[in-house]
């Protein structure tokens, strides 16, 4: 149980362009997601926590007009990627937050902008 | 974002031997911490996570010790295997809901 989707899991795109990655939980109400950056043999880096119904919340330095986060319902969110740039390859991953607490996580969405 | 410190950045273990990664954390606001293994181009999955009024816990090979007077938590894996060559994460959360993650060590269980 308390699977999350991620689509796609790869994904290239030319410069300027827009990307859409969803996250959906599937056999759970996910109030709470997160999206997470993670580049080449680094951590996790934590770039907005999104509710259900509300504004997402950006962490510092992350450009709210340039990931775009929809949390329009119980279990899907979304991030778009807006006039994307090489700098903005990376992995992307989402998470949900469990009410028993505890966290899942999608598989990831690898980036490359060209 | 609190910082979460992990050591070491790889290891290389025999198999069979055991792996010990650390972590320390600064902030004590906080009441979940799990290990994470993470392969190439996968996302993070739950290995173990303990709460701090516990000072171990065991789940088959994967142990976390807690030590929350010097702010500290490790993994131990026992009988290391090939298969468990990987990224491990420590990570804490904590009053605001969010996991923030250690810098990840690089695992490999040589045959």
């Amino acid at each position: 149980g308390a699977v999350v989707s991620q689509h796609p899991s790869w994904v290239i795109c030319k410069s300027g362009t827009s990307v859409k990655i969803e996250c959906r939980s599937l056999d759970f109400q996910a109030t709470t997601m997160f999206w997470y950056r993670q580049f080449p043999k680094q951590s996790l880096m934590l770039m907005a926590t999104s509710n259900e119904g509300s504004k997402a919340t950006y962490e510092q330095g992350v450009e709210k007009d340039k990931f775009l986060i929809n949390h329009a319902s119980l279990t899907l969110s979304t991030l778009t990627v807006t006039s994307a740039h090489p700098e903005d390859s990376s992995f992307y991953i989402c998470s949900a937050e469990l009410r028993s607490y505890g966290y899942t996580f999608g598989s990831g969405t690898r980036l490359t902008v060209v | 974002q609190q910082q979460v410190k992990q050591s070491p950045q790889s290891l290389i273990v025999q198999k069979g031997g055991i792996s010990i990664i650390n972590c320390a954390y600064e902030n004590t606001a906080f009441d979940y911490f799990p290990w994470y293994q993470q392969f190439p181009g996968k996302g993070p999955a739950l290995l173990i996570a303990i709460r701090p009024d516990v000072s171990e816990k065991k789940e088959g090979r994967f142990t976390i010790s807690f030590n929350k007077s010097a702010k500290q938590f490790s993994l131990h894996i026992m009988d290391s295997q090939p298969g468990d060559s990987a990224t491990y994460f420590c990570a804490r959360g904590g009053s605001a809901r969010q996991l923030t993650f250690g810098s990840g060590t690089q695992l490999t269980v040589l045959p």
